[in-house]
């Protein structure tokens, strides 16, 4: 079967470092995507990784290891406005996405 | 104006009502989908359409139809609504862009979508 596993929650100091990670299993593997989603608000698009190694975006970078069915996100100089659901979706050979259940991310002052 | 527009924002509505979820997009993108999300279960696909004349069932079609009306519209619909069907539901919209290289992945772009409540 296709699964997504991604911690519930994980908790986290303004101006800190935190890594989410995520492991995949699909049928097929055409990237992997990451998207912030504040509380009642749509997920928007964070970054995208194909091949093995590391995406850097600014404070945010994701990483992939496709032997391993592994990726994290990286967020660096944490602010109180990353406090948010991060979503892990792996793309399967028919280019759908498969979603995990997401990371709540809290960060305290 | 938004890429994504989903109408209505917010619905209240009885078990057994037929209700229409209404999305529309300025993007230009052939895919579009609807997503239902439950608190702690992550988004589940519904259904999925490639273009105007391929329309796909998700995991969690039971009980929901869709219509693509054009490239740029995409309705869902809740024939007898019922309260566990109570959730926000997303339109999604993404493109696949074929390139020299091969094939492109692309990000999918939602809606703000439509808190649904069942009573």
């Amino acid at each position: 079967g296709q699964n997504i596993d991604q911690p519930t929650e994980m908790t986290a100091t303004e101006g800190a470092i935190v890594q989410i990670n995520c492991t995949y299993q699909t049928s097929g593997f055409n990237g992997l995507f990451w998207y912030q989603q504040h509380a009642g608000e749509a997920p928007t698009f964070l970054s995208y990784n194909v091949l093995d190694g590391l995406e850097e975006k600014g404070r945010f970078s994701s990483f992939l290891s496709r032997s391993k069915g592994y990726s994290y996100l990286l967020l660096k100089e944490l602010q109180m406005k990353d406090s948010a659901s991060y979503l892990c979706a792996a793309t399967d050979s028919n280019y759908q996405l498969i979603w995990g259940a997401g990371t709540k991310l809290i960060i305290k002052p | 104006d938004a890429d994504v527009t989903q109408t209505p924002r917010n619905r209240i509505t009885k078990t057994g009502k037929r209700i229409m979820l209404e999305c529309s997009q300025t993007k230009g993108h052939d895919r579009m989908y609807w997503y239902r999300q439950d608190p702690g279960l992550g988004l589940r696909l519904i259904y999925y359409s490639f273009d105007v004349k391929d329309i796909n069932k998700g995991e969690i079609s039971d009980g929901y139809s869709v219509s693509r009306q054009a490239q740029a519209k995409f309705s869902l619909s809740l024939e007898s609504a019922i309260p566990n069907q109570t959730a926000l539901y997303f339109c999604a919209t993404s493109d696949l862009v074929q390139r020299w290289t091969g094939v492109s992945n692309q990000p999918q772009h939602f809606g703000d979508g439509t808190r649904l409540s069942i009573l």
